[in-house]
């Protein structure tokens, strides 16, 4: 069954720094999202991603964060100068009809910014 | 921001017992999608609504989309170890735009 996969698993990195999360959704799939889960709270979205650029963003997605297609197959969140409260799981999801659709999501990368 | 509220938090129940829970919006939603995470992984589809009224099954889970459009009800029967885990409600507002909500989950603990 496809899958939506997500590397690292797990980041760790100096605050200031900047971040590429990578994701390759399921390959039939035209809409992407990320989303951030602060341990312990809820799933919160940040991005929808249709036809090679940015759909909706939430408040949380200000200009520290950026989101690419680089070719067919991956779709990245960058993050350029890492804050500590960016730190939680970050996942990417897919759909194949839209936001109103059943998303998949990948597993998951867990950032700590120390 | 749009708000989810998901009753209960947290249930533990025994092995065998069925399990009831809600997701509620003051908004109105067009898709209900039910999702459960495990520790450490990312949410799992379990269930889609997208008619008010509507009843989906799968499995030992069961579905209903409210038909105020404001709420959803997931059922699981014969609960068993593995499902335990937090159970999420989440959908697109009718009025939010491309932006999607998650509920704060449902905390399940199942007792052997």
């Amino acid at each position: 069954e496809p899958e939506v996969t997500q590397t690292p698993s797990h980041q760790v990195t100096q605050m200031g720094q900047e971040v590429i999360l990578r994701c390759v959704p399921i390959s039939n799939h035209l809409y992407f999202y990320w989303y951030r889960q602060i341990l312990g709270q809820k799933v919160e979205f940040l991005v929808s991603f249709y036809n090679n650029e940015i759909s909706e963003k939430s408040e949380i997605f200000d200009d520290q964060f950026s989101v690419e297609r680089p070719d067919g197959s991956n779709f990245t969140l960058k993050i350029r100068s890492t804050k500590l409260e960016d730190s939680a799981m970050y996942f990417c999801a897919s759909s194949e009809w839209g936001l109103a659709r059943e998303q998949f999501f990948g597993p998951g990368t867990r950032l700590t910014v120390l | 921001g749009q708000q989810l509220n998901q009753s209960p938090q947290s249930m533990f129940i025994q092995e065998g017992e069925d399990v009831s829970m809600n997701c509620t919006s003051s908004s109105i939603f067009n898709t209900w999608l039910w999702y459960k995470q495990e520790p450490g992984e990312g949410p799992v589809l379990l269930i889609a609504l997208y008619k008010a009224g509507e009843l989906t099954s799968n499995g030992r889970l069961t579905a209903q989309f409210g038909i105020t459009r404001k709420d959803s009800f997931l059922n699981i029967s014969a609960s068993i170890p593995s499902d335990v885990g937090i159970y999420f409600c989440a959908g697109p507002p009718d009025n939010y735009g491309q932006n999607f909500v998650f509920g704060p989950g449902t905390r399940l603990s199942v007792l052997p």
